[in-house]
C-alpha cells in the first residue's frame, strides 16, 4: 500500500492564480482531512469528510474548497491565491468509526509558496 | 485557553539520556491520547495512542495518561540522534467525527 499520496510536493503561485492540490489513499479509509501548518502554529484543520459526497469546514476553511467524489480521492481548491495562504499542506485519512482508535495517517504534504 | 497545550520548546538533550514530554488539555471528554513524530519536511506519523488511563509501552517509548490531572507523557529511554524530532500530541472525544484536537508540537534533539 502506498497509504497517503499528495502532489504536487512543492509550488510557487502569484498571487490571485488557483490551484488544486491532489491527495489520494489507497487504504478505503472513510474520513479524510486536509490541514495545514506554519512554523510555530501547529496543524490547523480546513476540511473534512466522513464519506463520498459529505464534507464539512474546519477550523480555517476560507479561501478553500474541496469535493469528495470517491473513496480515494479528497483534492482541495485554492482559487485566487493569497500570500496568507503560505504553508505546508496536509492530507490525512482515518478508518470509520466502530471500535478503532481515531488515529489518523499522513501523506508527505505539499509546500506551497504564493508570492 | 486551548484545548490543548505543549511546550514547543526546543528541548535540546544528550544522546542516551531520558527525555520526558507533556501536554496538559481542559475537556474532559476527550478518551484517545495519541503521540506522532514529525520529521522535518515530512508529515506526522502516529508512535502511540492509548485509551482512556494508564501506561503503555512500546519499546523505549512509555505513554502515561492522567485523567485526573489531565496531563498525558510521553517518555523516552536511551534516547538516540535518530529520535530528533518534533513530537505532536493530540486527542479525540468520541464521535466527533475523529477530529483530533492537536498540540503545537515540541522540538527534540538529540545530540550524539
Amino acid at each position: 500500500n502506498a497509504g497517503v499520496t499528495q502532489t504536487p510536493k512543492f509550488r510557487i503561485l502569484k498571487i490571485g492564480q488557483s490551484m488544486t492540490l491532489q491527495c489520494t489513499q489507497d487504504m478505503n479509509h472513510n474520513y479524510m482531512y486536509w490541514y495545514r501548518q506554519d512554523p510555530g502554529m501547529g496543524l490547523k484543520l480546513i476540511y473534512y469528510s466522513v464519506g463520498a459526497g459529505i464534507t464539512d469546514k474546519g477550523e480555517v476553511p476560507n479561501g478553500y474548497n474541496v469535493s469528495r467524489s470517491t473513496t480515494e480521492d479528497f483534492p482541495l481548491r485554492l482559487e485566487l491565491a493569497a500570500p496568507s495562504q503560505t504553508s505546508v499542506y496536509f492530507c490525512a485519512s482515518s478508518y470509520p468509526n466502530g471500535g478503532t482508535p481515531p488515529a489518523q495517517y499522513f501523506g508527505p504534504g505539499t509546500r506551497l509558496t504564493v508570492l | 485557553q486551548k484545548e490543548v497545550e505543549q511546550d514547543p520548546g526546543p528541548l535540546s538533550v544528550p544522546e542516551g539520556a531520558i527525555v520526558s514530554l507533556n501536554c496538559t488539555y481542559s475537556n474532559s471528554a476527550f478518551q484517545y491520547f495519541m503521540w506522532y513524530r514529525q520529521y522535518s519536511r515530512k508529515g506526522p506519523e502516529l508512535l502511540m495512542y492509548t485509551y482512556s488511563s494508564g501506561n503503555k509501552e512500546d519499546g523505549r517509548f512509555t505513554a502515561q495518561v492522567d485523567k485526573s490531572s489531565k496531563y498525558i507523557s510521553l517518555f523516552i529511554r536511551d534516547s538516540q540522534p535518530s529520535d530528533s524530532a518534533t513530537y505532536l500530541c493530540a486527542m479525540s472525544a468520541a464521535g466527533n467525527n475523529r477530529k483530533l484536537i492537536w498540540g503545537l508540537g515540541t522540538s527534540l534533539a538529540v545530540n550524539p
